[in-house]
């Protein structure tokens, strides 16, 4: 089986303009979380959907929204992009949204590079 | 919100050395997580812990999870050069997909 998915692996956009990242999760997984990482650091949480709706937004501003699709593959959109905005994305989908093993299984990342 | 610190930032170790990395809050935690991410790849989810005092093994990897739950460690046994990469804790929030990560322990193995 595939694992998680993610489109496109490298891009590179100009301060002010915008992206759409996409991800695809593990067949049978109704979760997709999204989060940021930055080199030398951990991975940022950004936003969790479930079933098409969100269940969590990390300390992002409003310009980072995202969103589900029936097929539970999810969209992160980042508007007006700042230099620090360049960083790797990641997308993890999980099986469950509470309960179990409390596995999530990240995709390879985009990784965004800002100019 | 519930940070986790990790230590030491850096490691490098002879391959067949031992390696411990150390996951520390402030405050209780309901659960620890670690994962593996090797240099340029995704992070790998390895364990979860939930339990006062709980270790657990993966070949020579061991998972210790704090009394009071408010640190946790990872032991390598004999490193091998395949261990080599980044190894980060996370406390998983009420979803299982809202984890909050510390800032990772680096290792490397010299052959």
């Amino acid at each position: 089986d595939a694992g998680v998915t993610q489109s496109p692996t490298h891009l590179i956009k100009t301060r002010g303009q915008h992206v759409t990242l996409r991800c695809s999760p593990i067949s049978g997984h109704k979760s997709v979380s999204w989060y940021q990482q930055v080199l030398g650091q951990g991975p940022q949480f950004i936003f969790q959907y479930y079933e098409k709706e969100e269940r969590g937004r990390g300390n992002f501003p409003d310009r980072f929204s995202a969103r589900q699709f029936p097929n539970y593959s999810s969209e992160l959109n980042v508007n007006a992009l700042l230099l620090g905005d360049s960083a790797l994305y990641l997308c993890a989908s999980s099986f469950r949204l509470a309960g179990g093993g409390g596995e999530q299984y990240f995709g390879p990342g985009t990784r965004l590079t800002v100019t | 919100g519930q940070q986790v610190m990790q230590i030491p930032q850096y490691q490098h170790v002879q391959e067949g050395e031992d390696f411990t990395t150390y996951c520390n809050s402030s405050t209780t935690l309901s659960n620890i997580q670690w994962y593996k991410q090797r240099p340029g790849g995704h992070p790998v989810f390895l364990i979860q812990l939930v339990k006062s005092g709980e270790v657990k093994k993966q070949k020579r990897l061991t998972f210790q999870f704090g009394e009071a739950k408010k640190n946790s460690s990872l032991h390598i046994t004999a490193t091998q050069t395949t261990d080599v990469g980044t190894y980060f804790c996370a406390r998983r929030g009420t979803n299982a997909g809202k984890s909050t990560f510390g800032d990772g322990t680096t290792l490397t193995v010299k052959p």
